[in-house]
């Protein structure tokens, strides 16, 4: 069975600060991914998709980048945090393309203080 | 661009009565994939039911809708709400690669 995996479960961090979150799945080769954003109180939004390793696609600039250094991890980073970047990250899977299901993992919760 | 607009941000409803939660779209593209999401409280979303066909009904849990290219819509239907209906609902449409989500639709279904 597949699973997804993503660390840290939540962050507490200042403005200006670096900050990383991971993502990992398990059980699927060569799966399509992506990183939406979602607000408090907010609706999801896509920042990122990746079809294959090495090769990420911004969908929103937001100040952030992503990168897949293997087939089954997405990395989302950036070197200065903005009190904007506040919110709860979600990686996501899907076997194909956008006509595919995707599956979210558990998210992680970032506060920028 | 492209957009989905869900017009009804909070519902509120008695068990048994029927469910209809509102979804249109907008794109370029003629041949737009459509989803309804379901988060429940501190989960993540997961797939209810998708569509790419024009004009047919899709099924799933109890849940129904049905993608019109002519009118852009894509509304969720079912007969008779339930508790554990209770849940943000997403319409989300899908163009190569890129997820567009509406704002979501509060459903709260009281006893």
């Amino acid at each position: 069975a597949q699973t997804i995996h993503q660390w840290p479960v939540a962050e507490i961090k200042a403005v200006g600060s670096p900050l990383s979150l991971g993502c990992t799945i398990k059980g699927k080769s060569s799966p399509n991914l992506y990183w939406y954003w979602q607000a408090t109180g907010g609706t999801l939004q896509q920042l990122f998709y990746s079809i294959t390793v090495g090769q990420v696609e911004s969908v929103v600039q937001l100040n952030l980048s992503a990168s897949r250094p293997k087939d089954d991890q997405f990395i989302l980073s950036t070197e200065k945090l903005l009190l904007s970047h506040s919110g709860f990250y979600l990686c996501a899977w899907s076997l194909a393309g956008y006509q595919d299901t995707q599956y979210f993992g558990p998210g992680t919760r970032l506060l920028v203080l | 661009g492209d957009s989905v607009t869900q017009t009804e941000g909070l519902v509120t409803l008695t068990e048994g009565l029927p469910v209809m939660l509102n979804c249109t779209y907008q794109t370029i593209y003629s041949n737009p994939f459509l989803f309804w999401y379901v988060q429940h409280l501190n989960e993540s979303p997961r797939l209810l039911l998708k569509s790419f066909t024009d004009n047919k009904r899709t099924e799933h849990q109890g849940f129904h809708a049905t993608l019109h290219k002519s009118s852009s819509s894509f509304h969720l239907q079912k007969s008779s709400a339930q508790l554990s209906d209770s849940a943000l609902y997403y319409c989300v449409m899908s163009n190569y690669n890129v997820l567009y989500f509406g704002s979501g639709t509060k459903l709260t279904v009281e006893p």
